[in-house]
């Protein structure tokens, strides 16, 4: 069972629209991370958000553990933006992350 | 700090060929992972060393993948008798502890293709 839901599966903006990518888990947990993979690059974590809201610049996580869910609010989108952005979860004491299968944001200008 | 280095970056086998991909952590982190990418799976965790130990290899292919972490320095994944089911995106990842309250590091990753 995938434990990490993600949507959509891809999204496509033009630039300076605003962009919502969510994200579900099949379990509960208390640690919550988006990372950012741009094409043939590295993973690189976006942010780190087990509960409530957090803002990092133009990116704005939103978790709610007890629906189990979070999102990922991305605000006034650039080109360099597109890439896919992935939700991990770790499920408790298990200090290992399991991933969604991402979405694909693509900005357009 | 280069990061998490991963070698080869590429790396072709004929089905049944042995492969070992390494992995240099950053330094000073004491937890290591590993995972593999494809598009149809996307990323699956392999396993997970801890100060050098290995913690859990729930995700690993029991009868033909193993991984070792030797040192603090470095780690290797090996594949025996590569399928063609085994083409992935191999990634490894460090960190200062408990991915919970540190940031995760990937590595560039290395490319398996199994012909």
């Amino acid at each position: 069972e995938q434990q990490v839901q993600q949507s959509p599966a891809s999204l496509v903006l033009q630039e300076a629209e605003n962009a919502e990518l969510q994200c579900s888990f099949s379990i509960f947990t208390n640690q919550v991370q988006w990372f950012y993979q741009r094409p043939g690059g590295r993973l690189v974590s976006l942010l780190y958000n087990p509960s409530g809201t957090k803002q990092s610049g133009r990116l704005t996580s939103t978790t709610v553990i007890k629906e189990r869910r979070s999102s990922l609010h991305i605000s006034s989108s650039q080109i360099t933006d597109s890439g896919t952005y992935l939700c991990a979860m770790e499920r408790s004491n298990y200090n290992v992350l399991y991933f969604g299968s991402g979405t694909k944001l693509t900005v357009e200008p | 700090n280069a990061g998490v280095i991963q070698t080869p970056r590429h790396k072709v086998t004929g089905k049944g060929q042995e492969a070992t991909l390494w992995c240099e952590p950053i330094s000073g982190h004491s937890a290591v992972f590993w995972y593999r990418q494809t598009i149809v799976q996307g990323l699956e965790f392999l396993t997970y060393f801890r100060n050098q130990a290995p913690i859990d290899d729930s995700g690993m292919p029991k009868e033909r993948f193993s991984a070792q972490m030797p040192n603090q320095s470095h780690s290797t994944l090996k594949i025996q008798s590569t399928q063609p089911q085994d083409s992935a995106v191999y990634l490894c990842a460090s960190s200062l502890g408990q991915t919970s309250q540190n940031t995760l590091y990937f590595g560039a990753g290395t490319r398996l293709s199994v012909l």
